[in-house]
């Protein structure tokens, strides 16, 4: 499984858009990128999940350039709900297998 | 919307003594997964299972853990003989898809486990 990296920890402002981004030097031809949000005694909770361009939903985007070895998860407009711990995860075995989560982004919204 | 439920919420338990975690997964869910998380630290990858037996492992799950599928609705992970450092938040996941394109996994809200 593809090893990533994050920024520990990243503050914002209530209304501001944050980007968290994510390293992943040696992904792999058939490896995915997803991102999961923790609150504090919690689960961790799905958030979105992209290949490869820009993927969207209802809570956030996902920006994958052509090469994939990074990505960038996008959040709009933040709240103080917001605050939390944001994973990205590498594999294709986010579906079925062995997943592995990395440290994290802890990331504090202001108001 | 369906979710995955785990009991107890909360558990103490006396080091040496056998504990069983349960969990019910969504229901047309095909895949089962046990993580830990100790207090401040990241979310540990236990063991996955699907089709009625373990698909991966992690070191951590040697063989004091064990997990079965009892009835079509459960999904219960043992810790034979707890010890100090079981301590940790253990939460159950489940999904539906099959691992070749990436997929969703839906946590449950987690079996906090303390043994003294």
């Amino acid at each position: 499984l593809a090893k990533t990296t994050q920024p520990i920890s990243m503050d914002s402002y209530e209304g501001q858009e944050v980007n968290i981004t994510c390293s992943h030097n040696n992904i792999a031809t058939n490896d995915y990128i997803t991102w999961y949000q923790q609150f504090p005694s919690q689960g961790p909770r799905f958030i979105i999940q992209g290949y490869k361009t820009k993927v969207t939903n209802e809570v956030a985007s996902l920006f994958i350039p052509a090469d994939r070895k990074s990505s960038t998860l996008s959040l709009p407009r933040v709240s103080l709900s917001d605050t939390a711990v944001y994973y990205c995860l590498v594999g294709i075995s986010t579906g079925g297998f062995k997943t592995i989560f990395g440290a994290g982004t802890r990331l504090f919204v202001k108001a | 919307e369906p979710e995955v439920t785990q009991t107890p919420s909360h558990q103490v338990t006396q080091m040496g003594q056998e504990v069983i975690l349960r969990c019910v997964p969504i229901s047309n869910h095909l895949y089962f997964y046990w993580y830990r998380q100790i207090l401040g630290q990241k979310v540990e990858f236990l063991v996955s299972f699907y089709n009625n037996e373990i698909s991966e492992k992690s070191e951590i799950f040697d063989d004091q853990f064990s997990v079965e599928r009892p009835d079509g609705s459960n999904f219960t992970l043992k810790i034979r003989s707890t010890k100090l450092e079981d301590s940790a938040m253990y939460f159950c996941a489940s999904s539906d898809h099959d691992g070749t394109g990436g997929g969703e996994q839906f946590f449950g809200p987690g079996t906090r486990l303390t043994v003294l």
